[in-house]
């Protein structure tokens, strides 16, 4: 059972573009992580979110946590071939000692 | 970055071989995990360990068993390799009150 969907599966857009990346369920999740996975390696943790509503920055890259806990979203602004990879949100349910993960969003960046 | 490494990072086997998987940390961690990875699906939990000898199933257990006879090792084996094993596997490590996951480089495996 995927408990997180994610969309789009795929994106392939020019360099200087935004774009967003939604991650959804309808489960209540503790909290909320994105990871970026570039080929040949494990994936690599951008930002954790706890707080419903929450909104993190990390340089060009802006993470929102649903207000009820169940969605989240990833925005690139002024996009570079350097974000180019696949992007994974991960859930934990409260108690849990396992992380739940989404199918992924496979972003290509052309220069 | 984490002390994680995973052996072999490849490995070729026919069907009906056993295959193991080893997965060392440095962090001294209390939690570890397998994960499966594979086109459409996405990362799959196999299996994870919460302490020495402490181990639970995840999702896509069937077919694969775990064992952590010390804090540092995680070992994966497949008892009887099949095709649908064919994957990418990733071991990753969890420190206690911490919510992030540190993922090794993971381990390629065809099953022939």
């Amino acid at each position: 059972t995927q408990l997180l969907e994610q969309s789009p599966q795929f994106l392939s857009i020019q360099e200087g573009e935004n774009l967003t990346v939604y991650c959804n369920s309808s489960s209540v999740f503790s909290s909320l992580q994105w990871y970026r996975q570039e080929p040949g390696e494990g994936p690599v943790l951008l930002v954790t979110v706890v707080t419903g509503g929450e909104v993190k920055k990390l340089k060009r890259l802006t993470f929102q946590f649903g207000d009820a806990r169940k969605d989240s979203s990833l925005h690139i602004t002024a996009a570079q071939p350097g974000d180019t990879g696949l992007y994974l949100c991960a859930g934990e349910t409260g108690g849990s000692e396992k992380l739940v993960f989404g199918k992924g969003t496979k972003l290509t960046v052309n220069p | 970055d984490a002390g994680i490494t995973q052996s072999p990072r490849h490995k070729v086997t026919e069907t009906g071989t056993p295959v193991t998987l080893r997965c060392h940390q440095t962090e001294n961690h209390r939690y570890m995990y397998w994960y499966r990875q594979d086109p459409g699906h996405g990362l799959r939990l196999i299996h994870y360990s919460y302490g020495v000898k402490d181990t639970d199933k995840g999702e896509v257990s069937d077919g694969y068993s775990v064992s952590r006879s010390k804090t540092e090792d995680f070992l994966l084996t497949l008892e009887s390799a099949t095709s649908s094993q064919t994957s990418v596997y990733f071991c990753a490590i969890r420190g206690s009150g911490r919510r992030e996951l540190f993922f090794g480089e993971g381990s390629r495996l065809t099953v022939l």
